[in-house]
């Protein structure tokens, strides 16, 4: 068990570009989920996956987002036309559902710095 | 919603000192309460947790008692060391199985 693994750690990225980030979670855990966290704030919720169905989005997962986790393992978050706004810590974090309010494991992130 | 609601940073302490880190919540129902911890530069590591009323989370030294009267859930460490120096966030989870967690605590510990 590696724990949770992000790639790539860090990206820097120019207004209009597309981005793609990597998560790869603990390997027997069923749920994956994605959080944004700036400077200063908690992580926020974006969605998340159970198995490969993506159960839920927050508003704040604009169309320009999209998330995949084709296979049930591995998962990537995609921004579409970054904008300076998407600036931000990226987390990812899984968790094996045994009981209704598991313990969720994160990764290090990948900070996204739009210019 | 759920929300919590931490108390503001940065709490600057010498080493030794005692701590408390104040985390209230709102939620429906009985959710489970966590406190996470963030150093810089990496991801959140989870500290302890707590699942029902009256628990008591502790982990390293940290412990925090889930009270449900007061609907707090304060973290609390007897003596502080530099290496405790981080980002101190507290978090929920009900039944919708999507965490809330509080904006975090700056902690700064002196030598």
């Amino acid at each position: 068990d590696t724990g949770v693994s992000q790639n790539p750690r860090h990206k820097i990225t120019k207004r209009g570009q597309n981005v793609t980030f990597r998560c790869d979670p603990i390997s027997e855990h069923n749920r994956l989920y994605w959080y944004r966290q700036t400077l200063g704030q908690g992580p926020e919720f974006l969605t998340y996956f159970q198995n490969e169905a993506q159960l839920e989005k927050s508003r704040l997962l604009s169309d320009r987002f999209s998330a995949e986790r084709p296979k049930g393992s591995f998962s990537t978050l995609e921004i579409q036309r970054t904008e300076q706004g998407d600036s931000a810590m990226y987390l990812c974090a899984s968790s094996l559902t045994v009981q209704i309010q598991e313990t969720q494991y994160f990764g290090p992130g990948t900070r996204l710095l739009v210019l | 919603g759920n929300s919590v609601t931490q108390m503001e940073g940065p709490v600057t302490l010498s080493e030794e000192a005692f701590l408390t880190i104040n985390c209230t919540y709102t939620a429906t129902g009985y959710p489970s309460l966590f406190w996470y911890v963030q150093y810089p530069g990496e991801g959140l590591q989870l500290l302890l947790k707590a699942t029902k009323a009256d628990d008591k989370g502790s982990n390293k030294g940290f412990e925090a008692t889930y009270r449900k009267e007061t609907t707090s859930f304060h973290l609390e460490k007897g003596s502080v060391q530099v290496s405790d120096s981080a980002v101190y966030f507290c978090a929920l989870i009900g039944g919708s199985y999507i965490p809330t967690f509080g904006r975090g605590t700056s902690l700064i510990v002196h030598p």
